[in-house]
């Protein structure tokens, strides 16, 4: 039972366009969302989080929209680059944890290819 | 600064036959993660130490997984025997502490291949 779900396991766009990533929870006790970006070869590296409390978390060319009645957050690249193609991974982090990051839901990531 | 290492890189075993997996994580990082990730699947969590105590181990199969985190630094990731469904990338993770401000910082993974 999946409860972060990226439906699309693949994104394709053209350098300088948006890219537009989403992400489907469905524990309403997910109050922390965080996304991870992946090079083959490499460790997931931490990109942008947004907390429950906010519907948007900006830092420079990323935004992560949360859309906590949908149980929806997305993550958007503008403008896209090259250097963007990699999985990208949403994760949650449950409230019942105190405070602590505790155990991270992953999804199965998104791989994004932008073209020159 | 450092960041947190992992080996072998690479390790092919046959099934029942043990393997373990070492990680140095980032100097001053009183939480270290390891996670499994399945081809395919995003990394799920098997053990959480703070310091050299553990956290969350709910999802470790504690028949087959073992590990350790002796003096608070380096951790080991043991399994045996191993059956053809544990053929996985293994990521160790580290954070300064446990809250949730506290960014994980993975290394760059153990692939293993069970024939």
């Amino acid at each position: 039972d999946q409860q972060v779900k990226q439906n699309s396991p693949s994104l394709s766009v053209q350098e300088g366009r948006i890219s537009i990533l989403n992400c489907d929870y469905t524990n309403s006790m997910f109050d922390y969302f965080l996304w991870y970006k992946k090079y083959p070869a490499e460790g997931p590296t931490f990109l942008i989080s947004i907390s429950s409390i906010k519907d948007k978390n900006e830092d420079g060319r990323f935004t992560v929209f949360l859309n906590k009645s949908a149980k929806h957050l997305s993550l958007h690249i503008v403008p896209s680059q090259p250097g963007d193609s990699a999985v990208y991974f949403c994760a949650a982090s449950p409230m019942n944890y105190g405070g602590s990051q505790g155990n991270l839901i992953f999804g199965k990531g998104t791989k994004l290819s932008v073209k020159p | 600064e450092a960041g947190v290492a992992q080996s072998p890189r690479y390790k092919i075993i046959e099934k029942r036959q043990s393997v373990a997996f070492w990680c140095n994580p980032i100097s001053g990082h009183a939480t270290l993660y390891w996670y499994q990730q399945i081809l395919g699947q995003g990394p799920k969590l098997l053990i959480q130490f703070q310091n050299n105590g553990v956290v969350d181990d709910s999802q470790l199969p504690k028949d087959r997984f073992s590990a350790e985190r002796l003096k608070g630094v380096d951790s080991t990731l043991k399994i045996q025997p191993a059956k053809l469904e544990d053929s996985a990338v293994y990521l160790c993770a580290s954070s300064l502490g446990s809250g949730r401000r506290n960014e994980q910082f993975f290394g760059p993974g153990t692939r293993l291949t069970v024939l």
